[in-house]
């Protein structure tokens, strides 16, 4: 079945302990994104990757880092995360142009 | 102002009303437009794209003005499963071919019996 993985789908974590947030699709898709959604501002882009070893910022990348190793692979890390990072992150993949599906998303609380 | 701007509702209608959306972007060199829907807690899954001549599927219509900068959304014959979060997205001129979205924070809909 083709799909998005995302891992954890909840976690609460303190102020400042690193976390990573995992990634994966089975489509050999070129491109992976991750979003974060809170209300009222609707889905925003954190960082985006076009291929293998080829990444970029999104519109809200402070705070975040990305790697993108494996083509099937994106994962999302918080290295000091702070309580304003508190949302629901989406990773979606997709070809070039055509449909992006979504990971079933990570709430994250940092307290 | 936001490059994506939608009406978050909600819209609260009757089964087997009509309903629509509008959604306004604010760069008129946006390449191509989409329709996603987003379940409660759920991840967004793609409704329709949106052509320039206009486009149906079913139930649902959707329309592009580029003059005007807006799209919209038409569902007719609401079901209760038609309840949902609509979201406007568009793809901007610099999205360079790829799927760098600009979502619109979404309009609710609840459909009642």
């Amino acid at each position: 079945e083709a799909q998005v993985t995302q891992n954890p789908r909840y976690l609460i974590t303190v102020t400042g302990k690193k976390l990573t947030v995992t990634c994966s699709q089975n489509m050999n898709h070129e491109y992976m994104s991750w979003y974060r959604q809170d209300p009222g501002l609707g889905l925003r882009q954190i960082y985006y990757s076009m291929n293998v070893e080829v990444t970029d910022k999104g519109d809200v990348p402070e705070g975040y880092k990305v790697s993108r190793k494996e083509k099937r692979n994106f994962p999302l890390i918080l290295e000091s995360p702070s309580p304003n990072q508190t949302s629901l992150y989406f990773c979606a993949s997709s070809l070039k142009g055509a449909e992006a599906f979504f990971g079933q998303g990570t709430r994250l609380t940092v307290v | 102002r936001k490059e994506v701007e939608q009406d978050p509702g909600p819209f609260n209608v009757p089964e087997g009303a009509t309903v629509a959306f509008n959604c306004t972007y604010s760069n008129s060199a946006s390449q191509s437009f989409f329709w996603y829907r987003q379940d409660c807690r759920k991840e967004p899954k793609l409704l329709m794209s949106v052509y320039s001549s206009g486009n149906e599927d079913g139930r649902f219509t959707a329309q592009l003005n580029r003059a005007s900068q807006y799209i919209s959304l038409l569902i007719r014959d609401s079901k209760l499963s038609d309840s949902a979060t609509y979201l406007c997205v568009v793809n901007p001129p610099w999205g360079g071919g790829y799927n760098k979205l600009i979502f619109g924070a979404g309009t609710r809909l609840a459909v009642h019996p």
